[in-house]
């Protein structure tokens, strides 16, 4: 596979209940993203990885959303007791490193509905 | 900190028509600029972008853009759309010594009609 991928693509889910969300980036790519983008809004950043260095979690709106990322592979994104504000398309990134100049290569996102 | 704002959130234009879109930010410091579209149900693609050196800048699809340091623009052209560039379009900003962070701009919708 050529792009960043990310699983599911869809996802319902009841108020309350924890969702995993999974991203697996381009071979190579050290630095890795998060980012959510809800409803006519742009995209927010919610979390950076770059290879063993630890995470800057600066964007997580809250508690319940953390994130994992076992070296330069797959990442998952967790959001525990989700609320319907959660509702969004959450999309993973990844670029050879990080540097304000490196283009970052999307993945097609997951669409999250909290009923 | 820095901020980015997209003019307009829907732009209607017709088919082989010119097409701009327009981008402001604001920061403190240097900045890189980007483009990125998002074609239904698919994720952000890089459109083009800017480092440094020339101002304008030309990217696929035939779009180009134009830094304009004084007034804090990056405005998107296309001198003559398809009903393929159907999209939404984003600009986002990266502070040139930071670690890669993109601002957002709320993006635009182009619709292109016969």
């Amino acid at each position: 596979g050529a792009g960043v991928s990310q699983s599911p693509s869809n996802k319902v889910t009841e108020k309350g209940k924890d969702v995993e969300l999974r991203c697996d980036p381009i071979s190579g790519h050290t630095a890795l993203y998060w980012y959510r983008q809800r409803l006519g809004q742009g995209l927010e950043f919610l979390i950076y990885f770059q290879g063993n260095s630890a995470p800057d979690k600066s964007g997580l709106p809250s508690d319940r959303f953390s994130a994992e990322r076992t070296g330069e592979s797959v990442s998952t994104l967790t959001i525990q007791r989700t609320q319907q504000e959660d509702s969004a398309v959450y999309l993973c990134a990844s670029s050879l490193g990080l540097a304000g100049s490196n283009e970052q290569f999307f993945g097609p996102g997951t669409r999250l509905t909290v009923l | 900190a820095q901020s980015v704002t997209q003019l307009d959130s829907q732009v209607p234009v017709f088919e082989e028509a010119p097409v701009e879109l327009r981008c402001n930010y604001s920061s403190s410091v240097s900045v890189y600029l980007f483009w990125y579209v998002q074609y239904p149900n698919q994720g952000l693609q890089l459109l083009l972008k800017y480092l440094s050196g020339s101002t304008l800048v030309k990217g696929i699809n035939g779009f180009e853009a134009e830094f304009n340091k004084s007034q804090t623009s990056f405005h998107l052209r296309k001198p003559s759309v398809h009903i393929s560039d159907t999209a939404e379009y984003f600009c986002a900003v990266s502070e040139a010594d930071s670690w890669g962070k993109l601002q957002f701009g709320a993006g635009t919708q182009v619709v292109v009609t016969p």
